[in-house]
């Protein structure tokens, strides 16, 4: 079974700063999906970013950038020029695309901006 | 973008009643939806996994009996927690992918908030 870490339960960032999140993940898979969720206060569950297992450039999308090491099967977040409103729970998650499209979260990560 | 509608929000009810929440996929058809459930500070656990037509997988742990899921069309997903106890109270989470386009990312919903007195 697949699992994944988050091995930081909470990151503090100076606004406009830059903060890495961490995360790791454990398959035998060679084909796979990655993502990186955001929830805030709401509970709403907002997709950050994407990688797809068999593409090596790492996804970025605006101030969000992944760093996918798939041979050490991890997959970083960095957040560019943090903003208050980045403010939120984190988490990475794994797709398998032989078992359908189950999502595996990992623990989150607390991600506060100081002002 | 697609949409996905859960619906209460947030419930309150007496120890012993039975409770549905109802998960719509608005823009798009989703074969399969899944049903979270969320503790406070925790992430994300899947509870079941919704098929439209068929009887839904529940994962380990889980009593089917006291979560019936119900997918009776492409865009309707219901859980009910039967006979629900103050045990039961937590924050659950809907999700759907679409049927096309292929390998698209789950879309979740607002979630509901169950909270048994």
């Amino acid at each position: 079974a697949q699992t994944v870490t988050q091995s930081q339960p909470e990151m503090s960032v100076q606004e406009a700063e830059t903060v890495t999140l961490s995360c790791t993940y454990d398959t035998s898979e060679s084909d796979y999906y990655l993502f990186w969720y955001k929830q805030p206060p709401s509970r709403q569950m907002i997709l950050v970013i994407r990688q797809e297992a068999y593409k090596q450039q790492n996804a970025t999308e605006n101030r969000f950038s992944v760093n996918f090491q798939k041979a050490a099967k991890s997959f970083s977040l960095k957040i560019s020029d943090s903003q208050l409103g980045d403010a939120a729970m984190y988490f990475c998650a794994y797709r398998s695309i032989e078992y359908g499209n189950k999502l595996v979260f990992g623990a989150g990560t607390i991600l506060r901006v100081k002002s | 973008g697609a949409v996905v509608s859960q619906h209460p929000s947030w419930v309150i009810c007496k120890s012993g009643t039975s409770v549905k929440i109802e998960c719509r996929s608005l823009d798009f058809q989703a074969t399969t939806m899944f049903w979270y459930r969320q503790f406070p500070k925790q992430s994300l656990m899947l509870m079941a996994t919704s098929n439209e037509g068929s009887k839904a997988t529940y994962e380990q742990g889980v009593e089917k009996d006291k979560f019936l899921i119900n997918h009776a069309s492409l865009t309707l997903s219901t859980l009910t927690v039967t006979s629900a106890h103050p045990e039961d109270s937590s924050f659950y989470i809907c999700s759907a992918v679409p049927v096309l386009p292929h390998n698209q990312p789950q879309h979740f919903g607002d979630g509901t908030r169950l909270s048994i007195l």
